[in-house]
């Protein structure tokens, strides 16, 4: 049973464009939502955060929005870059980071291409 | 700021041996986690520690699975009696409380 959905294995965006990148989840009881990008090779790398008591994060380019209601979270870049291409991971906690549970659950993946 | 160093990065074991991999931790974090990654999976919870202390193991870590960290500074992740199942990327990561989870870039085992 997967409680963090990423439902697009793929995106492909054109430079300059906007990427949006979509995750769900199911479990009620998170309250605290992370995405990381991974390049081959590489472990996964923190990008940005926000809490279940905000409905949008912004760092530079990068924007999260939360829609508690309807499970759902939307990362969106802008301008999207070709450094950009990468697998994005949405992730979720339950006690802010796990903060007596210590641990994420991740969906998995989407893989963004931004072409020149 | 040296990042979450693992070693070794590559292992080729043979079905039935022991393995063992080493995690160095960012020095000022008192949490480290291990996490396990497998084709088109995101990356899934094993245990973490803060300081020296297993505060957490998950279902998936079978009494196969070891894990310390002595002292609250590296960690090891041992494996007895590999499966091919337990070909993976494991991942290290640590962190302060409550702050963002720092990997490093893995360990992949192949079990053959």
């Amino acid at each position: 049973d997967q409680q963090v959905k990423q439902n697009s294995p793929s995106l492909s965006v054109q430079e300059g464009r906007i990427s949006i990148l979509n995750c769900d989840y199911t479990n009620s009881m998170f309250d605290y939502f992370l995405w990381y990008k991974k390049y081959p090779a590489e472990g996964p790398t923190f990008l940005i955060s926000i809490s279940s008591i905000k409905d949008k994060n912004e760092d530079g380019r990068f924007t999260v929005f939360l829609n508690k209601s309807a499970k759902h979270l939307s990362l969106h870049i802008v301008p999207s870059q070709p450094g950009d291409s990468a697998v994005y991971f949405c992730a979720a906690s339950a006690g802010n980071y796990g903060g007596s549970q210590g641990n994420l659950i991740f969906g998995k993946g989407t893989k963004l291409s931004v072409k020149p | 700021d040296t990042g979450v160093s693992q070693d070794p990065r590559h292992k080729i074991t043979k079905r039935g041996q022991n393995v063992t991999f080493r995690c160095d931790p960012i020095s000022e974090h008192n949490r480290l986690y291990w996490y396990r990654q497998t084709l088109g999976q995101g990356p899934e919870f094993l245990t973490y520690f803060q300081n020296e202390a297993q505060l957490e193991k998950s279902r998936l870590l079978s009494d196969r699975f070891s894990a310390e960290r002595p002292k609250g500074s590296f960690s090891t992740l041992e494996i007895q009696r590999t499966e091919q199942g337990d070909s993976a990327m494991y991942l290290c990561a640590s962190s302060f409380i409550n702050s963002p989870l720092h990997f490093g870039n893995g360990t992949r085992l192949t079990v053959t």
